[in-house]
């Protein structure tokens, strides 16, 4: 069975230090894709980056980069510089492949991040 | 952009009734979704479907149906609500699956 795990329930960090958001998952299929998704506190999702599983290069967005270590299948959110307006829930998800439902996502637990002054 | 709407912001609903809850996209996507969220828990799957007429179950199906007889709308049916279907409902669709999935702003239900 495919799964998401995020451990860190909360986390907060200085403005305009970096902050790792911590992601593993598990999946026995070969071809899957990684998200990350912000939700404020009004509560949209806000798509942040993708991660392919066959793609060689860390994935970069502005200040957002993903950490993929396929081995250890983790992939990691890092967030550089953080703002006060980063506050917020993150959730990591996954697209499986074809044996665990090619276009469905399926979601962590999520991490509240809070960044302070 | 794409846009994924949802028809009720809040909703409160007996225990019993019959709920529906309405997502309509507005660019002609394939596939959508609806997850309830639970703190502690995430997002969870309760169905989706890739084609008009077409769905699939989820994670947690049980106490909910859809319909989909139009590509552009996808509802959520609670044939009889409960107050453990209290939670936030979110609608999303996507094109590709490496483009992410876009979603609608949610509908906070609660079942008294």
């Amino acid at each position: 069975a495919q799964k998401i795990t995020q451990t860190q329930p909360g986390m907060f960090v200085q403005e305009k230090e970096a902050v790792t958001l911590d992601c593993t998952y598990d999946t026995s299929d070969p071809s899957y894709g990684l998200f990350w998704y912000k939700q404020p506190s009004s509560g949209e999702m806000i798509f942040l980056i993708y991660q392919g599983s066959y793609d060689q290069q860390n994935a970069t967005e502005g200040r957002y980069s993903l950490n993929f270590q396929k081995a250890r299948k983790s992939a990691n959110l890092v967030i550089s510089a953080s703002q006060l307006g980063d506050s917020a829930m993150y959730f990591c998800a996954m697209r499986g492949g074809f044996s665990g439902g090619y276009n469905k996502l399926i979601f962590g637990a999520g991490t509240r991040l809070a960044v302070h002054p | 952009d794409v846009k994924v709407t949802q028809s009720s912001r809040y909703l409160v609903k007996r225990t019993g009734e019959k709920v529906f809850l309405e997502c309509v996209q507005d660019m002609d996507h394939e596939n959508m979704f609806w997850y309830r969220q639970d703190p502690g828990l995430g997002l969870r799957l309760i169905y989706f479907s890739y084609d008009v007429k077409m769905k699939e179950k989820g994670d947690i199906p049980e106490g909910y149906s859809v319909s989909r007889e139009k590509k552009e709308r996808f509802s959520l049916i609670l044939e009889s609500a409960s107050t453990n279907q209290t939670s936030m409902y979110l609608c999303a669709s996507s094109l590709d699956s490496s483009y992410g999935y876009t979603f609608g702003s949610g509908t906070r239900l609660t079942v008294v």
